[in-house]
């Protein structure tokens, strides 16, 4: 079955430092989603990506985040200034065609560490 | 409660026997949605029930959607070891590109 791939598994960082997690979704998916999960806490919404634009953010996708679709197979998401809080699991998703009206693939997760 | 509760936060049964957890939530929903997570993995989709469904099935899971009383239920039938996870509701919106998850169910099956 097609999977949604997520690289790095786990990234490491320095405060401040920035850092790009990437994602390569399902083929012929149009829909594209960045969660997050805190240790122990709800898996949360960060932003969804639709025809080459934001299509909705929450609160925490702050000026500090950015995504982007630069060659049609990947999706990256970029931290520009990593703070402890940033702490977390992410999870990578994509739906073919109807968006949250189907099921979402996730990739395994990056598991970034802020020290 | 938040959107999304599931309750109990931890089950653990005997294998062979079902597990039911429970999802409360606030808003007017289009969907519910299923997820099953094994410990330090992604979230795996087991099952979805529209806002005018009141039941769904899928091999050994039942699925109820109660939109009177903003709540669901997740039953595994006859429960093997493989299906100790963390399983968690989320629910779509209207209007919305975004899933809301809920705060999760702990399962761990005995052998």
């Amino acid at each position: 079955e097609p999977e949604v791939t997520q690289t790095p598994s786990h990234q490491v960082t320095q405060m401040g430092q920035e850092v790009i997690l990437r994602c390569v979704p399902i083929s012929n998916h149009l829909y594209f989603y960045w969660y997050r999960q805190i240790l122990g806490q709800k898996v949360e919404f960060l932003v969804s990506f639709y025809n080459n634009e934001i299509s909705e953010k929450s609160e925490i996708f702050d000026d500090q985040f950015s995504v982007e679709r630069p060659d049609g197979s990947n999706f990256t998401l970029k931290i520009r200034s990593t703070k402890l809080e940033d702490s977390a699991m992410y999870f990578c998703a994509s739906s073919p065609s109807g968006g949250t009206n189907e099921k979402l693939f996730f990739g395994s997760g990056t598991q970034l560490s802020v020290l | 409660s938040q959107q999304g509760e599931e309750d109990p936060q931890a089950l653990s049964i005997q294998e062979g026997e079902n597990a039911t957890m429970n999802c409360s939530y606030k808003t007017s929903i289009n969907n519910l949605q299923w997820y099953r997570q094994n410990s330090g993995r992604g979230l795996v989709h087991l099952i979805l029930i529209r806002s005018n469904e009141r039941e769904k099935h899928s091999g050994r899971l039942r699925v109820t959607l109660d939109t009177s009383k903003k709540s669901s239920s997740l039953l595994i039938t006859a429960s093997r070891a493989a299906d100790t996870a963390s399983y968690f509701c989320a629910t779509a919106d209207f209007g919305n590109e975004k899933l809301t998850f809920g705060t999760g169910t702990r399962l761990t099956i005995i052998p």
